[in-house]
């Protein structure tokens, strides 16, 4: 089984700042990665695809990049609406292993 | 756009079997072989990846969950169904269905807005 594992669990920031959250696959999953964002009590809302697209309405300031086992979601400034648990998901080889989740907090 | 929706008992006995619907609107599953996927997270928890199903009834499951577990769609009645049997305490979660965000991905664009299922006696 691929395991995620990102990082940092918990993120203090700003609002302006730079926000980068790391994601690592126990094996090479080539570009199958996805990030969501996910808010209390919603479901999870679909930012980036295939390690680098960026979802139609997506705003711009969220980019992702990576391939292999090594990826990263950057959010260039981190606005009050992006206050919230971001997770990366796998889907190499028709499965789908979740990352364990960052929560991107107020500083 | 895309609507799904999760339906089923709030509340399963332990070791009985916990069945959920999740039924698509404003598009038919039979009209493009999209990958549909439920998900579940525990409460206070993470994701966790349950299956994907696709039209033509091709699985791929959790290892972890696979011995317990049957995905099926119904296209006449653009549903698709989870059904998870001898379930413990561990499987309380919200339970999510969802569809790929675009044909020959598996990343999920669209979801349901999740259902909590309790087990408990």
């Amino acid at each position: 089984d691929i395991q995620m594992t990102q990082s940092p669990s918990t993120l203090s920031a700003s609002v302006g700042d730079r926000v980068t959250i790391t994601c690592r696959a126990s094996q090479s999953i080539r570009s199958w990665l996805a990030w969501y964002q996910q808010k209390p009590g919603k479901a999870p809302k679909l930012l980036i695809y295939k390690a680098s697209s960026l979802e139609s309405g997506v705003p711009s300031r969220f980019s992702g990049s990576g391939s292999g086992t090594e990826f990263t979601l950057t959010i260039s400034s981190l606005q009050p609406d992006d206050f919230a648990t971001y997770y990366c998901q796998q889907y190499n080889d028709y499965s789908g292993t979740f990352g364990q989740g960052t929560k991107v907090e107020i500083k | 756009q895309v609507q799904l929706q999760e339906s089923g008992p709030g509340l399963v006995k332990p070791s009985q079997t916990l069945s959920l619907t999740c039924t698509v609107s404003s598009g038919s599953i039979s009209s493009a072989d999209y990958y549909w996927g439920w998900i579940r997270q525990h409460p206070g928890k993470g994701l966790e990846w349950i299956g994907y199903i696709n039209n033509r009834g091709n699985t791929y499951y959790n290892p972890s969950l696979k011995s317990r577990l049957i995905i099926s769609v119904d296209k006449s009645k653009s549903q698709f169904s989870l059904k998870l049997s001898s379930v413990t305490a561990a499987d309380t979660a919200v339970y999510y269905c969802a569809r790929a965000s675009r044909l020959g991905e598996l990343s999920l664009g669209y979801w349901g807005q999740g259902t909590l299922v309790t087990v408990s006696s």
